[in-house]
């Protein structure tokens, strides 16, 4: 089936600097790639949808400014965390669609 | 508006069969997941029904669609310990967008 990589998995980051996560489907091409945000024992939130060669779509009361992404090809969306807090310490998992929607393994996010 | 609820924890035990449910409310949603996620792990799909389907059976997996009630149901046969995870089930709208429910944990007793 479809294959969605996520990378980095894990992630420790100092509070202030910025961190890029990296989504890629591999053996398809995905005009569209999802970005949720899991926080510990709790299901998972959109946050954006990224469109290729466009700008993303955020949901409602999430920073476009702060968790920038960017879809530059058919197979690569990033989001990069910037100005990174404590409270943006989580779990971050990209999905892809092809006929159905693939997700990547996750990047746990650790901000000190 | 877009909700998707669903039991939070299950405890069965191996050998058994597990039924967890969810409930949605968008009726226009066309096609109904089940996803199982392992701790820190992302998620892996299980299996998905089309909404003009009342019954799709995969395996050990049975997923039950009551389209007029708006409850989905996934049946485990024969619980493993190896099934335990959490189990999302999510609906799609706007053609594109996954709706998620908060996740069941389901915990399976040897």
């Amino acid at each position: 089936g479809a294959v969605v990589s996520q990378h980095p998995s894990r992630v420790i980051c100092k509070s202030g600097t910025s961190v890029k996560i990296e989504c890629r489907s591999l053996d398809f091409q995905a005009t569209t790639m999802f970005w949720y945000r899991q926080f510990p024992k709790q299901s998972l939130m959109l946050m954006a949808t990224s469109n290729e060669g466009s700008k993303a779509t955020y949901e409602q009361g999430v920073e476009k400014d702060k968790f920038l992404i960017n879809h530059a090809s058919l197979t690569l969306s990033t989001l990069t965390v910037t100005s990174a807090h404590p409270e943006d310490s989580s779990f971050y998992i990209c999905s892809a669609r092809a006929d159905e929607a693939f997700f990547g393994q996750g990047t746990r996010l650790t901000v000190v | 508006g877009e909700d998707v609820e669903q039991s939070l924890f299950l405890s069965v035990r191996e050998g058994d069969s597990s039924v967890i449910n969810c409930t949605y409310t968008d009726s226009s949603s066309t096609y109904l997941y089940w996803y199982k996620q392992e701790p820190g792990a992302g998620l892996q799909l299980l299996t998905y029904i089309f909404s003009n389907m009342d019954m799709k059976q995969d395996q050990r997996l049975t997923v039950l669609l009551n389209k007029k009630d708006k409850h989905l149901s996934l049946r485990i046969a024969d619980t493993q310990t190896g099934d335990s995870a959490i189990y999302f089930c999510a609906e799609t709208v706007y053609g594109n967008k996954l709706v998620f429910g908060a996740g069941t944990i389901l915990r399976v007793k040897s």
